[in-house]
């Protein structure tokens, strides 16, 4: 079975460029999550979806970032404009709904130079 | 203000031996809790989860144990096997949404 998947695995660009991380959820899933994890702050919840809606952003650190679902198998994480703190691994995951546990992408490594 | 800890940032053990691996929060309104291992590269994977309901919840080698008055849980891990040296996750999260908190993490190596 296709687990969740994330594109591209490893993106490394200079600060003040747009990056865009992708996000396939299991299908069947109709609750998708984006996390971001730093050794300083851990695994962060930054928003999740049910049905496509998003439910929570309260995690989304500031305006530069915005995150759509535009359909139940899709979903994009964005940073515009980039800045070097942002440099992170970003896990996208996804559930059954709630309590459910969630299953994790392999990630995004974002290297913002 | 970490809600989520886990106070032992590395841990090893001997095959075949018991691996307990700790978890303490803050929030009084956590009710259901998990359990992650992550092995490098790749994501989080579910272990197993116990809710406020119950003091163990059991599953193979693993069992976790919630003792609710200390805000405390455990992961038992018996046998270790080499194969379980994996950073393990605790989160936890309050009765109503999906919003889990995550610990730190502890990383286990299981040495053969």
């Amino acid at each position: 079975d296709a687990g969740v998947i994330q594109s591209p695995r490893h993106e490394v660009t200079e600060m003040g460029q747009e990056v865009t991380l992708r996000c396939k959820p299991i299908s069947g899933h109709n609750s998708l999550f984006w996390y971001r994890q730093t050794m300083m702050r851990g695994l962060e919840l930054l928003i999740y979806f049910n049905n496509n809606v998003p439910i929570d952003d309260s995690g989304m650190p500031e305006d530069r970032f915005s995150a759509k679902m535009p359909n139940a198998s899709f979903s994009t994480l964005k940073i515009q404009p980039s800045e070097p703190r942002d440099s992170a691994v970003y896990f996208c995951a996804s559930s059954t709904g709630e309590g459910q546990p969630q299953h994790f992408g392999d990630g995004t490594r974002l290297s913002i130079l | 203000d970490q809600q989520v800890k886990q106070n032992s940032p590395s841990l090893s053990v001997q095959e075949g031996r018991i691996s307990i691996l700790n978890c303490d929060y803050t929030n009084s309104m956590f009710d259901y809790f998990l359990w992650y291992k992550k092995y490098p590269a790749e994501g989080p994977t579910f272990l197993i989860s116990i809710s406020s309901i119950k003091d163990k919840n059991e599953d193979g080698r693993f069992t976790v144990f919630l003792n609710k008055s200390a805000k405390h849980l455990s992961l038992h891990i018996v046998p270790s096997q080499p194969g379980d040296s994996a950073v393990y996750f605790c989160a936890a999260k309050e009765n109503y949404g999906q919003n889990f908190v995550f610990g730190p993490g502890t990383r286990l190596s299981v040495l053969p």
